[in-house]
């Protein structure tokens, strides 16, 4: 499973748009790239998920380059409801996979 | 909601003790995971189940244990619980046994609290 490394945490103010930035370097050529977030005592929640170029839902934007190295979760206007804590995953998309999440980047959102 | 439903909700016990956790999956999910995730920490994988068998195993201690039944919900199963057992343990269920383009969804969790 390809090793990833997030920022530990971020700090934004409501109104701003928010990039956080996970590194994969060593992603494998049928891996996705998947971002969870995970608010206070609850599970994680899907939120996006892709596997190159640029990926569009109606909460984020995930920007993928082109050597897929690295990955970026847009969250444009965060609200103070946005602060959680935010999982990149990377892996294949069959066979056997166990969803590791990482440490993950805590994202507080400031009035 | 996400389809996924974990009971008790909270549970305390003592140390010493036996307790079950229960995870009923989204309906035609197959795949049931359980996650640990103690206080501040992240989620720790456990283990992973499909279609009534286990298909993964992560960081699951010995004195746990974890089955998934015909009708597919699943149980994790933790004996000899000592106060580093208290957490939050996590249910999650997808459709498939789980490359990373299947979303998992995930329970509210029961918070185990052990004195």
């Amino acid at each position: 499973l390809a090793k990833t490394t997030q920022p530990i945490s971020m700090d934004s103010y409501e109104g701003q748009e928010v990039n956080i930035t996970c590194s994969h370097n060593n992603i494998a050529t049928n891996d996705y790239i998947t971002w969870y977030q995970q608010f206070p005592s609850q599970g994680p929640r899907f939120i996006i998920q892709g596997y190159k170029t640029k990926v569009t839902n109606e909460v984020a934007s995930l920007f993928i380059p082109a050597d897929r190295k690295s990955s970026t979760l847009s969250l444009p206007r965060v609200s103070l409801s946005d602060t959680a804590v935010y999982y990149c995953l990377v892996g294949p998309t069959s066979g056997t996979y166990k969803y590791i999440f990482g440490t993950g980047t805590r994202l507080k959102v400031l009035a | 909601d996400s389809g996924v439903t974990q009971t008790p909700k909270h549970l305390i016990t003592a140390t010493g003790q036996r307790v079950t956790l229960r995870c009923s999956p989204r309906s035609g999910d197959l795949s049931v995971y359980w996650y640990q995730q103690s206080l501040d920490q992240g989620l720790q994988f456990l283990i992973q189940y499909y279609n009534g068998e286990e298909r993964a195993k992560g960081n699951i201690l010995e004195r746990f244990s974890a089955q998934q039944f015909p009708d597919l919900h699943s149980e994790l199963n933790l004996s000899s619980l000592e106060l580093g057992d208290s957490a939050l343990y996590f249910c999650a269920s997808s459709v498939s046994t789980g490359g990373v383009d299947t979303e998992a969804f995930f329970g509210q969790g029961t918070r185990l609290t052990v004195v």
